[in-house]
């Protein structure tokens, strides 16, 4: 089946930009959703189809998608950003919707 | 949009439940439905889709062939039902409304419903 990584944890300083990559055998070649889950909450959908926000999702936050890695930056980093972040995609060669492991984004 | 899950609770192992999701504020029949599960203190696992239609549904290899997913599009309801339940089962459980087939991205999800399979 197919597996996604992503870094236990990223840290970065307010005002800073964080970067966090999600890793998985031609990533390129499928769409990837990215969702932020803070303590105690559902998750939200913050972008889908590797770089498009829904509304609502300030700019801050942006997608991209290439070979073996897609990268989730949000910029200008607040302390409201700091949650746990899911990379996803559909894997049509098992029918599967698998997420990677989460990262959690620490604002120092 | 309002995601209302219910029917979780104590379950003992090798027994059964049916998890509930009320729908609202949407045209219910027109998206996919996706269960999506996390352990206490574990990362999301996707448990099971269903189209918009109830025609085609999809399962975790971890609960294939005891969990089954439906949907009543007249009560705008999608459940799922559990059985032979085990430890490993124990989850908050989200249900989630995908954006579009069931090969979308979930753009709305409920806040979960807890259960426990525990002697």
């Amino acid at each position: 089946s197919y597996v996604l990584t992503q870094p236990p944890s990223v840290s970065v300083a307010p005002g800073q930009t964080a970067r966090i990559t999600c890793g998985g055998n031609n990533i390129g070649s499928k769409s990837v959703r990215w969702y932020q889950q803070k303590p105690g909450q559902a998750p939200v959908l913050v972008v889908y189809d590797d770089s498009d926000r829904p509304s609502g999702i300030p700019e801050r936050f942006s997608g991209s998608n290439s070979g073996n890695t897609a990268t989730l930056t949000i910029s200008r980093v607040e302390a409201g950003d700091e949650a746990d972040y899911y990379c996803q995609v559909w894997d049509t060669g098992s029918d599967h919707h698998v997420f990677g492991p989460g990262t959690r984004v620490t604002a120092l | 949009v309002q995601l209302l899950a219910s029917g979780g609770g104590l379950v003992q192992p090798g027994g059964s439940l049916r998890l509930s999701c009320a729908a609202s504020g949407f045209t219910f029949s027109n998206f996919a439905m996706n269960w999506v599960r996390q352990a206490p203190g574990k990362g999301l696992e996707w448990v099971s889709v269903i189209s918009g239609s109830g025609g085609s549904t999809f399962y975790a290899d971890s609960v294939r062939g005891r969990f089954t997913i439906y949907r009543d599009n007249s009560k705008d309801t999608l459940y799922l039902q559990m059985s032979s339940l085990r430890a490993e089962d124990t989850a908050l459980y989200y249900c989630a409304k995908l954006r579009a087939g069931y090969t979308y991205a979930s753009d709305h999800w409920g806040q979960g419903t807890l259960v426990t399979v525990s002697s």
